[in-house]
């Protein structure tokens, strides 16, 4: 079965520019996560989502920073305009439902460069 | 404040020793842990997880861990690493509160392993 898909791998832009990062979840899940890994902050979650819903969105850094899951197979994390301490590896995840909390399938992340 | 801690930034070990990578969490009861591991350019794999019943839990790679309520410790041990086990590998938990599907996970800083042939 096909994991976790995210796009780009890797992107590079100038600051001011909207960045839009994908990620497709495993087939079946219903929880989908968005993360961003840096060396000062380590590993923060960002948002997450519940059957399409955004369940808890503290996680996002500033207005500038918004997501979406229009239906159960996409989710799309935006920034606009995009700053140079934006630049992150950010990670997706998914997970199904069951007895307890689930673990969380991990994408290979987006590494984001923001000049 | 309630989280969870890996002292260790990290650890250097010879090929064919023993491993034991440290995290604690300070939550008033168990909350449910959880062991990744980051190899370079990739995401974080599920190692193993433990949420109640046998304080020792076995994972992949020939990993395991052992929860101690009296520590406030969840380890990861390996009997003899193999080079490729070098990587990051995270400690985490869902705080006993959130036990429902929708809990979020909160990660340690993460103890990066290298390995020496």
């Amino acid at each position: 079965d096909a994991g976790v898909i995210q796009s780009p791998r890797h992107e590079v832009t100038e600051m001011g520019q909207e960045v839009t990062l994908r990620c497709k979840p495993i087939s079946g899940h219903n929880s989908l996560f968005w993360y961003r890994q840096t060396m000062m902050r380590g590993l923060e979650l960002l948002i997450y989502f519940n059957n399409n819903v955004p369940i808890d969105d503290s996680g996002m850094p500033e207005d500038r920073f918004s997501a979406k899951m229009p239906n159960a197979s996409f989710s799309t994390l935006k920034i606009q305009p995009s700053e140079p301490r934006d630049s992150a590896v950010y990670f997706c995840a998914s997970s199904s439902s069951g007895q307890g909390p689930q673990p969380q399938h991990f994408g290979d992340g987006t590494r984001l460069s923001i000049l | 404040a309630q989280s969870v801690t890996q002292p260790d930034i990290h650890i250097t070990v010879s090929e064919g020793a023993s491993l034991e990578l440290r995290c604690n969490y300070s939550y008033g009861a168990t909350p449910y842990l959880f062991w990744y591991v980051q190899s370079p350019g990739q995401g974080l794999q599920l190692l193993l997880k433990y949420f109640s019943g046998d304080t020792l839990v076995q994972g992949i790679k020939g990993f395991e861990a052992e929860f101690k309520r009296s520590q406030s410790s969840f380890n990861l041990r390996k009997p003899s690493v193999h080079w490729s086990d070098a990587a990051e590998y995270f400690c985490a938990v869902v705080p006993p509160d959130r036990g429902s599907t929708l809990g979020r996970l909160y990660f340690g800083r993460g103890t990066q392993l290298t390995v020496w042939p």
